[in-house]
This record gives structure tokens, sequence and C-alpha cells, in this order.
């Protein structure tokens, strides 16, 4: 079962624009990550924030953790085209043996 | 190259056979995770290895699909008697003692 959810569903947006994608879990969690995906292809690894943490930056990429709402946020800023692909938040319960449960994602489409 | 590869990148098979995938983890990473993904959802686990051993396996990992993982280096997921819901990109990923896991490019199956 997929414990994640990211809204929205899908966001277009303009090259140049800042793209927010959030995040809800329902249980506690040990870490939560964030992937990117483009059409038909692997996952890439972004960024990756602990329980104890609050926020962590990449780059142009912020993400949020705030775990009395059991909720995430990934900011990417200033968007280019390239940044066209889905985008997928998962977590890490504790005593998982580390397996990562997965939300459907937010398709993000940025037009140049 | 030195990322997660995985053999082949797709597979097209007929309803009632046997496939059989690679994946070739990071070198020296201890753990290994197969996940299955289908169009528009996020990817769902299936089976952990923690150098050979095989630790964990989801319920959706039915009998007709058995992993291993010899010698605690490259892994094969194979899948008896294709049916057609097993349509879908199956993903392999490792990682070493830290949390963040790295994916292979997949390998996108087809039943008819």
């Amino acid at each position: 079962s997929q414990q994640g959810e990211e809204d929205p569903q899908a966001l277009s947006i303009q090259e140049g624009e800042n793209a927010t994608m959030n995040c809800s879990y329902k249980t506690s969690i040990n870490n939560l990550q964030w992937y990117r995906q483009n059409s038909g292809r692997g996952l890439v690894h972004l960024i990756l924030i602990r329980s104890n943490e609050r926020e962590k930056h990449s780059g142009r990429l912020r993400v949020t953790l705030d775990t009395s709402k059991k909720s995430s946020s990934l900011l990417i800023t200033a968007s280019r085209a390239a940044d066209t692909a889905s985008y997928f938040c998962a977590t890490e319960r504790g005593g998982s043996n580390y397996k990562l449960t997965f939300g459907k994602g937010t398709l993000l489409t940025v037009n140049p | 190259d030195t990322g997660v590869s995985q053999n082949p990148r797709h597979k097209i098979t007929k309803r009632g056979q046997n496939v059989t995938f690679r994946c070739d983890p990071i070198s020296e990473h201890n753990r290994l995770y197969w996940y299955r993904q289908t169009l528009g959802q996020g990817p769902e686990f299936l089976t952990y290895f923690q150098n050979e051993a095989q630790l964990e396996k989801s319920r959706l990992l039915s009998d007709r699909f058995s992993a291993e993982r010899p010698k605690g280096s490259f892994s094969t997921l194979e899948i008896q008697r294709t049916e057609q819901g097993d349509s879908a990109m199956y993903l392999c990923a490792s990682s070493e003692e830290t949390d963040t896991q790295y994916f292979g490019p997949g390998t996108r199956l087809t039943v008819l």
C-alpha cells in the first residue's frame, strides 16, 4: 500500500518560476526522500531529510519536513525545462528493513 | 559507470513464459531492493536482501516470483508462468550503511 500522497498530481509552470510539491504520509518515519523520474526511466535521488530535521537545501531544491503534520514539501526554484519529470516522495519507517514506501507522484511540466 | 545496472532494459514475453531479470548493484553496497512500478503509480516494494540473505518479501511477491542474490553481489528476479498483470517496470536499488537508495534504470516487462 502507498503511504505517501503527493499534491498536486500534476503541475504546469513556466521556465523561471518556482514549483512547490507537497507530500503527506500516515505513520511515523525515520526519514523522507524525494526522487525524480523522467518518463519511463529509473529514479534519481534528490534529497533525504531525517525525522529530526526540519529543512534541507541542495542547489535549487529546498525540502521541509513537519512531523507533527506528517507532511513535507519540495520547492524547486528558478525551474528549467529540464526539470520536467515526475517527482515522488518516499518514506522509510522504523523497523522497516529500510524499505521505501512511495506516493503516486507529482508530474511537473516546465514550459520553455 | 559505477551506478546500478539492470538487464535487460526491455522484455516482451508471452503469457505463461518464464522471465529472469538481473541487477548489478553499486560495488560494495550490501543492501539490495526490488520494486515494481505500474503506469501512473509509485514504485512498490517487492523484496530486500542484506548481503546474500533475503530478509523480507512483500505480499505482492506471489509464489511465481523468486529472487536470489548469490554471494551477496548481483541479484536475479525470476517470474514463472507470467500473467498480463505482471506487466510493469521492475526496479532494483542498492544502498550501503547510509539511508540513500540508488536506483537502476529498470526493466520494462510486457506480457502479451
